[in-house]
């Protein structure tokens, strides 16, 4: 089954013991994203990868750091989390072409306290 | 700098109606979205609309982009109460970053 799968789905952490959330799909895509959703916001993009070891910053990438050793992977990092980052996180991923749709993970809520 | 605009940000409706969320954006780009999302659930794609005058529909919702409007519309028909979830559009950018609107809560009451 093509799927895009998130570890942990829940996450309660102190501030700043660092932590990483993974992310992997199985659909050979080029392209991976991560996306935090906050209320009244919808989702805002934090880093995106368009191939191995090609990664750039999405909209709101402080505090966060990514990489993409592998084709499937593409771990998220909180380096020193604070408390603004707790957020539902979502990975997504795609291929390249022109009507492709993006696939998402089931979501990472991240409680830093 | 891409900005998409969704409204309302919040729908009550009774049973049976009908009603329309909006999705305006800022830039000229290709591919619009639709997505769905139930509570502490991902998001689930429910259309892909390529070009302007592009219509979709899918049981009781139907999706429209008008281009030179920089619009697009869901609309409801006939509302049940399974449709109670929250929308977002989205438009693509370079990267295929996906830029969304702030989302509309839905909730259809009997």
């Amino acid at each position: 089954e093509a799927q895009v799968t998130q570890n942990p789905r829940y996450l309660i952490t102190v501030t700043g013991k660092k932590l990483t959330v993974t992310c992997s799909q199985n659909m050979n895509h080029e392209y991976m994203s991560w996306y935090r959703q906050d209320p009244g916001l919808g989702l805002r993009q934090i880093y995106y990868s368009m191939n191995v070891e090609v990664t750039d910053k999405g909209d709101v990438p402080e505090g966060y750091k990514v990489s993409r050793k592998e084709k499937r992977n593409f771990p998220l990092i909180l380096e020193s989390p604070s408390p603004n980052q707790t957020s539902l996180y979502f990975c997504a991923s795609s291929s390249r072409g022109w009507n492709t749709e993006a696939f998402f993970g089931q979501g990472t809520r991240l409680t830093v306290v | 700098e891409l900005k998409v605009e969704q409204n309302p940000l919040f729908l009550s409706m009774q049973e049976g109606k009908n009603y329309t969320i909006y999705c305006n954006y800022s830039t000229t780009s290709d591919r619009l979205y639709w997505y769905r999302q139930d509570p502490g659930k991902s998001l689930e794609s429910l259309f892909v609309l390529l070009s302007n005058g592009a219509v979709k529909q899918e049981g009781r919702l139907m999706a429209s982009l008008d281009t030179k409007a920089r619009l697009s519309t869901l609309h409801i028909t006939a509302a049940v109460h399974d449709l109670s979830a929250t929308y977002f559009c989205a438009k693509r950018e370079y990267g295929n970053k996906l830029v969304f609107g702030a989302g509309t809560i839905l909730r259809v009451k009997s």
